[in-house]
C-alpha cells in the first residue's frame, strides 16, 4: 500500500545514546515533515523538507538533525538522547505545488529515553 | 502568525447523541483548514478539509464542519456518534501563500469519548 512508512515503531534509549528514526514515502511527494506529539500538546513541527537536499527548522528543532538525500527518505537523527525527547514521533508528507491536500502521516515511532 | 485553539480538551458523550468539537483559528492570510482523527496507537487520518467554496464541508464517517470566516471558526459536528468514534481529533490550519511549504499548525487536540 502506498503511504508513509516509519521504523521502528517502538524504541527505548538510554540517556546520551543516539539513533535515527526512519521515514520513507512512495507517493513522490516533495514535502516531508517530522512532528513530535506530547500528551495535551498537539503536534509540534521539528523539521521539514521541500525537496531533496533542502531542509529547514520547524518550531522545536533543538536536539535533532535531518537530511534529505532522496525524494523518498527523510530520516530524523537524535545525537544525544535526553529524557525530554521521550515522545511519539510522526513523519508526514504532502504533494506540492497547489492547494494543500493535507498530509499523509506515518503510524509513528514511540520513543522512550531513560 | 497563525494559531489554532481547540476549546475543549475532552468531550464525553453518549452513543447516538450529537457532538460538536470546537476549533478557532487566527490568521492574517487566507487559510486552509483541516480536521484529523487519531485512533488509539495510530497515526493521524484526514477527516475533512476546507480549501474554498462552500462553507459546509462533509468528510468521512458522517462528520461535517462549517467554516465561519467572521467568527474564525471551523467546528466539527456529527449528528449521531458511535462507540467507534472514540478518538482524539485535531484541528489544523495552513497558510494560503504562494511558494510556501504549506506547513500545518495543529491545535492541542480534543479527546472524544463515546459512552454506551
Amino acid at each position: 500500500n502506498a503511504g508513509v512508512t516509519q521504523t521502528p515503531k517502538f524504541r527505548i534509549l538510554k540517556i546520551g545514546q543516539s539513533m535515527t528514526l526512519q521515514c520513507a514515502q512512495d507517493m513522490n511527494h516533495n514535502y516531508m515533515y517530522w512532528y513530535r506529539q506530547d500528551p495535551g500538546m498537539g503536534l509540534k513541527l521539528i523539521y521539514y523538507s521541500v525537496g531533496a537536499g533542502i531542509t529547514d527548522k520547524g518550531e522545536v528543532p533543538n536536539g535533532y538533525n535531518v537530511s534529505r538525500s532522496t525524494t523518498e527518505d527523510f530520516p530524523l537523527r537524535l545525537e544525544l538522547a535526553a529524557p525530554s525527547q521521550t515522545s511519539v514521533y510522526f513523519c508526514a508528507s504532502s504533494s506540492a505545488p497547489g492547494p494543500p491536500r493535507g498530509y499523509t502521516f506515518g503510524s509513528g515511532t514511540r520513543l522512550t529515553v531513560v | 502568525a497563525q494559531s489554532v485553539t481547540q476549546l475543549d480538551s475532552q468531550v464525553p458523550v453518549f452513543e447516538e447523541a450529537p457532538v460538536e468539537l470546537r476549533c478557532n483559528y487566527s490568521s492574517s492570510v487566507s487559510v486552509y483548514l483541516f480536521w484529523y482523527v487519531q485512533y488509539p496507537n495510530q497515526g493521524l487520518q484526514l477527516l475533512l478539509k476546507y480549501l474554498s467554496g462552500s462553507t459546509l464541508v462533509k468528510g468521512i464517517n458522517g462528520f461535517e464542519a462549517e467554516f465561519n470566516k467572521s467568527q474564525t471558526s471551523f467546528h466539527l459536528r456529527k449528528p449521531s456518534v458511535h462507540i467507534s468514534d472514540t478518538a482524539e481529533y485535531f484541528c489544523a490550519v495552513s497558510g494560503n501563500y504562494g511558494g510556501s511549504q504549506g506547513n500545518l499548525i495543529f491545535g492541542k487536540g480534543t479527546k472524544l469519548s463515546v459512552k454506551p
